[in-house]
């Protein structure tokens, strides 16, 4: 049972625009920012998006982060075949003196 | 560039200790600016933070409520690496370890250690 909520699956054809949301409470979400992790099968996750909208080095624009109270949410437009991953929201909980995790959104590229 | 680089057993016997290191180069164990954490990822595929520890003038250790009375991570100034021990495994313990380290956000992850908890 994650901390933060997660649709578990999410589909979209080449080109499209995908979001996928996070769910959380007060003592995460609501009160710290939200960062993004891309995951491949087999490999370790590798950060997306920090401090909520905050895209490193590398990453394309065609992935943004957004929040919204105690929810936040990961777009990716222009959706490309190798964008096929498992994706995952976190936050700092400011209760669990800790990092709250999503169940992670496996997104498959029609 | 920093490097995780993680060593240890894949393979634990139920009721014994779990241990692994991770080693860092690219940065220090002892960084005012850093946190370095350990992370799970069981078989169904949830990320679940385990705890971490970090300096600001004298260490500091946080630990997950779950594993709370099980775990300890320390740093290891002399090799600058930190280590994960976690005793009393059982089953539900098998997982794909990670390190990781935090600036603000956990930014690098180490490769991953599969660990089995089995007889």
């Amino acid at each position: 049972q994650s901390v933060l909520t997660q649709p578990p699956s999410a589909s979209g054809t080449p080109g499209q625009r995908v979001t996928i949301s996070c769910s959380g409470g007060s003592s995460n979400i609501g009160g710290n920012t939200v960062n993004w992790y891309q995951q491949f099968p087999g490999t370790a996750p590798k950060l997306l998006i920090y401090k909520t909208n905050q895209r490193p080095s590398g990453v394309p624009d065609r992935f943004s982060g957004s929040k919204s109270g105690t929810s936040a949410s990961l777009a990716i437009s222009g959706l490309q075949s190798e964008d096929e991953a498992d994706y995952y929201c976190a936050a700092w909980d400011d209760s669990m003196q800790g990092w709250a995790f999503g169940g992670g959104t496996k997104l498959t590229v029609l | 560039q920093i490097q995780l680089q993680q060593s240890g057993p894949g393979l634990v016997k139920p009721s014994q200790t779990l241990s692994l290191t991770c080693a860092i180069s690219g940065d220090s164990v002892s960084s005012n600016s850093a946190a370095w954490n350990w992370i799970r990822q069981s078989p169904s595929g949830g990320l679940e933070w385990l705890g971490r520890t970090y300096y600001r003038s004298k260490w500091y250790t946080g630990y997950a409520v779950s594993v709370k009375r099980r775990i300890t991570i320390n740093p290891d100034t002399s090799k600058n690496q930190f280590s994960l021990h976690l005793n009393s495994v059982t089953p539900e313990d098998t997982a794909v370890y990670y390190c990781a380290r935090a600036r603000g956000w956990i930014e690098d992850w180490g490769q991953g250690t599969l660990v089995t908890v089995s007889s």
